[in-house]
């Protein structure tokens, strides 16, 4: 079965500090990878997603398919980055998403 | 546009009652999807839709039950709440290159 693993519940770094988001997946097939971010009283929206290999407010993410990872950097953090981020798989079989548990980025000024 | 609506957004009920979430879109997608929000435990998927007329059962289904009535709608039925039940649901859609857009949740708080 495939599966999303965020290990950080919480990640709280300085403003300017760089942040590093840890995922990682197990998927037997070609994985689609997503990044979904929940602002505070907003509503989750897409960050970014692999295929698109894209840097969206400044975070990127690459796809290890050896270490079967995907985590989210950003050089350097600012406080409209403290949110809740959530890592998801696309479920071909279902054309649904499987997300992680989620980590919540404080950045504090 | 609205995009994902969804009502109510809060709601308290009693062990035993019955309730309907219901969710619209107006972003013309053919996936619907319910979702329920636990901490700890992110988001995991209830029922989906992949098209009008169509359901399937998602992680944990069980307790619920949907229907996609036309393609705006899609609605989440608790026929027997139970305090397992407590949680945030949201709705969602699938649209262009496979990206979900959420409607703003409905907290539900089962006693």
């Amino acid at each position: 079965a495939q599966r999303v693993t965020q290990p950080e519940k919480l990640l709280s770094v300085f403003k300017g500090a760089p942040v590093e988001l840890k995922c990682n997946y197990s998927y037997s097939g070609s994985p689609e990878l997503f990044w979904y971010v929940q602002y505070s009283r907003q509503r989750l929206q897409l960050l970014l997603r692999h295929i698109s290999r894209e840097s969206i407010k400044g975070f990127t993410a690459d796809l290890n398919k050896g270490e079967t990872s995907f985590h989210l950097k950003k050089p350097f953090a600012q406080e409209e980055d403290s949110a809740m981020y959530y890592c998801a798989l696309k479920d071909t079989g279902r054309r649904a998403l499987t997300f992680g548990s989620g980590t919540r980025l404080q950045v504090q000024p | 546009n609205a995009g994902v609506t969804q009502t109510p957004k809060f709601q308290v009920l009693k062990t035993g009652q019955s309730m309907t979430l219901q969710c619209a879109q107006d972003m013309n997608h053919n996936s619907m999807y319910w979702y329920r929000q636990d901490p700890g435990m992110g988001l995991r998927l209830i029922y989906y839709s992949a098209s009008e007329g169509t359901t399937d059962k998602g992680e944990v289904p069980n307790g619920y039950n949907v229907s996609r009535l036309n393609k705006r709608e899609f609605s989440l039925r608790l026929e027997s709440a139970a305090p397992s039940q407590t949680s945030v649901y949201f709705c969602a859609t699938q649209g262009w290159q496979e990206t979900q857009y959420f409607g703003p949740g409905t907290r539900l708080l089962v006693l």
